[in-house]
């Protein structure tokens, strides 16, 4: 199966909040697992990526924690910020595809001031 | 932004007709990634090009077709649209075989 199931599908967290969005997927050969941000009208954009060899990678206030054994990863926003809203994906590629990447569905993410 | 350009940017078809869709990748990058994202859902991979040639395709049938051209700009090209063809089509532009890839804008296309 090469199925990337995200969730939620919708959130809306507090400014200053944490906003966590979790995606699972089923191809064990799996090994590079990246986000994307998108807003509106626009093109999705690289925000953080994780291989299995580490747990967790943090760049600013987004932290990628990634669970090898549960086939889990998800991506935690610290301190969210109206700004911050936009639709999230996770995806997930195998080897040296060279882009052929596979997408969740999309988590839209509304911080409220 | 990525440095990935694509034109139009917008575009509307009627049923049965055929399109062309442009995408410009980053400066050095040699290899074009095509997704298409229909609304409310992610982006699903419908082939790629490097060094000119098709390099893995997705699940769409063969009325969607591609070109990548010496200076690695691309085309995407889709014959006897459908109505379900409406959605954004991305292009994303990488090096070799990295997986970091860069998406442009899009191109919005509605098939009415």
């Amino acid at each position: 199966q090469q199925q990337v199931k995200q969730s939620p599908q919708s959130l809306i967290v507090q400014k200053g909040g944490i906003s966590i969005i979790n995606c699972a997927y089923e191809n064990t050969a799996f090994d590079y697992f990246p986000w994307y941000q998108q807003f509106p009208g626009k093109g999705p954009a690289l925000l953080i990526a994780i291989r299995p060899d580490v747990s967790e990678k943090k760049e600013g206030r987004f932290t990628i924690s990634f669970n090898k054994s549960a086939k889990q990863f998800s991506l935690h926003i610290m301190d969210s910020q109206p700004g911050d809203s936009a639709t999230y994906f996770c995806a997930a590629t195998k080897g040296n595809q060279g882009g052929k990447l596979i997408f969740g569905q999309g988590t839209e993410l509304s911080v409220k001031p | 932004e990525t440095g990935v350009t694509q034109s139009p940017t917008h575009l509307i078809k009627t049923r049965g007709q055929q399109v062309t869709l442009r995408c410009s990748s980053q400066s050095g990058h040699n290899t074009v990634s095509w997704y298409q994202q229909a609304l409310g859902q992610g982006p699903q991979f419908i082939f790629q090009y490097y060094r000119e040639e098709e390099n893995g395709r997705g699940n769409f049938p063969p009325r969607f077709s591609g070109l990548q051209f010496p200076n690695y700009s691309s085309e995407l090209n889709v014959n006897a649209l459908e109505l379900d063809d409406s959605a954004l089509y991305l292009c994303a532009s990488s090096l070799g075989q990295e997986n970091t890839i860069y998406f442009g804008e899009g191109s919005w296309l509605t098939v009415v």
